[in-house]
C-alpha cells in the first residue's frame, strides 16, 4: 500500500508569516507531487505541482522536492487570513500513474 | 472552460437503500476519477477511468459499489446497499490524459462533490 503523510496540524501562523507544509511518500518510484488546497466545504483545487528535485516557485508558493529523501513541501510566504484551509498532498505513482492523497495539514493564518 | 460537473450535490438516505452519483468531466479528458471522502481525511481513490476503460479499482467496495464509463466521457458511481460508514463527500475529478507522465496533462481537476449522508 503505498502511503503519503502529513502532519494533520493544525499549523497556526501569524499573517505575514512563511507557513511550511511537509508531505512525505513510501513509493520511491512516484515521479509527480502535487498541492491541493481545500476549504472547507468545497473541493481539493490545484496550488502547483512539481516533478523536478529541487525548488519550483509560483508567486506566494514555493513547492521543494527533495526524491532522495522522499519528501516535498510547499512553502506559503507573507501568508494570509484567506490561506486559511486544508492542504492536501497528491503524490502519482511511477508506471502506472495512480494518485494517492495525504490526509491533509489545516493551515490557520490569524491576523 | 466549464469544470468537472456533478450530482446531485446533496443526498439523504437510509441505510440499505441505493443511491446513484453522476459525473461530467472536462470535455476532452480522456482520465476520470471518483473518490470518496470522509471527513477529516484526504480523498481517497475508488476507481479510475481512461476513456471507458478500468485504470484500477483496487480500492471499490465491490460488493455494493459499482461504476461505469460507457461512453468514455460521462460516468455513474453506485452505491447498492447504503452502510452507514458510506457517509461522505464522493468527488468526481479528471486529467487530459494520465498516461502521458507529464504533469501538465495528469494535473486533474475537481468536481465540486456529491455529499451524502447514511442514516
Amino acid at each position: 500500500q503505498k502511503e503519503v503523510e502529513q502532519n494533520s496540524g493544525p499549523l497556526s501562523v501569524p499573517e505575514g508569516a512563511i507557513a511550511s507544509l511537509n508531505c512525505t511518500y513510501s513509493d520511491r518510484g512516484s515521479q509527480s507531487f502535487f498541492w491541493y488546497r481545500q476549504y472547507s466545504g468545497k473541493s481539493p483545487e490545484l496550488i502547483m505541482f512539481i516533478y523536478s528535485n529541487g525548488d519550483k516557485e509560483d508567486g506566494r508558493f514555493t513547492a521543494q522536492l527533495n526524491k532522495a529523501s522522499q519528501y516535498v513541501s510547499l512553502l506559503i510566504r507573507d501568508s494570509q487570513p484567506s490561506d486559511s484551509a486544508t492542504y492536501l498532498c497528491a503524490v502519482l505513482s511511477g508506471g502506472s500513474y495512480i494518485p494517492t492523497f495525504g490526509r491533509g495539514t489545516s493551515l490557520i493564518v490569524h491576523p | 472552460e466549464a469544470g468537472v460537473a456533478q450530482s446531485p450535490r446533496y443526498k439523504i438516505i437510509e441505510k440499505r437503500q441505493s443511491v446513484a452519483f453522476w459525473c461530467n468531466p472536462i470535455s476532452g479528458h480522456a482520465t476520470l476519477y471518483w473518490y470518496q471522502q470522509i471527513l477529516g481525511q484526504g480523498p481517497k481513490l475508488l476507481i479510475q477511468f481512461q476513456n471507458n476503460g478500468v485504470v484500477d479499482d483496487s480500492q471499490l467496495p465491490k460488493d455494493r459499489f459499482s461504476a461505469e464509463r460507457l461512453k468514455g466521457v460521462d460516468s455513474t458511481l453506485k452505491i447498492q446497499p447504503a452502510k452507514l460508514e458510506d457517509s461522505a463527500v464522493y468527488l468526481c475529478a479528471s486529467s487530459l490524459d494520465f498516461t502521458s507522465g507529464e504533469t501538465s496533462t495528469d494535473t486533474q481537476y475537481f468536481g465540486p462533490g456529491t455529499r451524502l449522508t447514511v442514516l
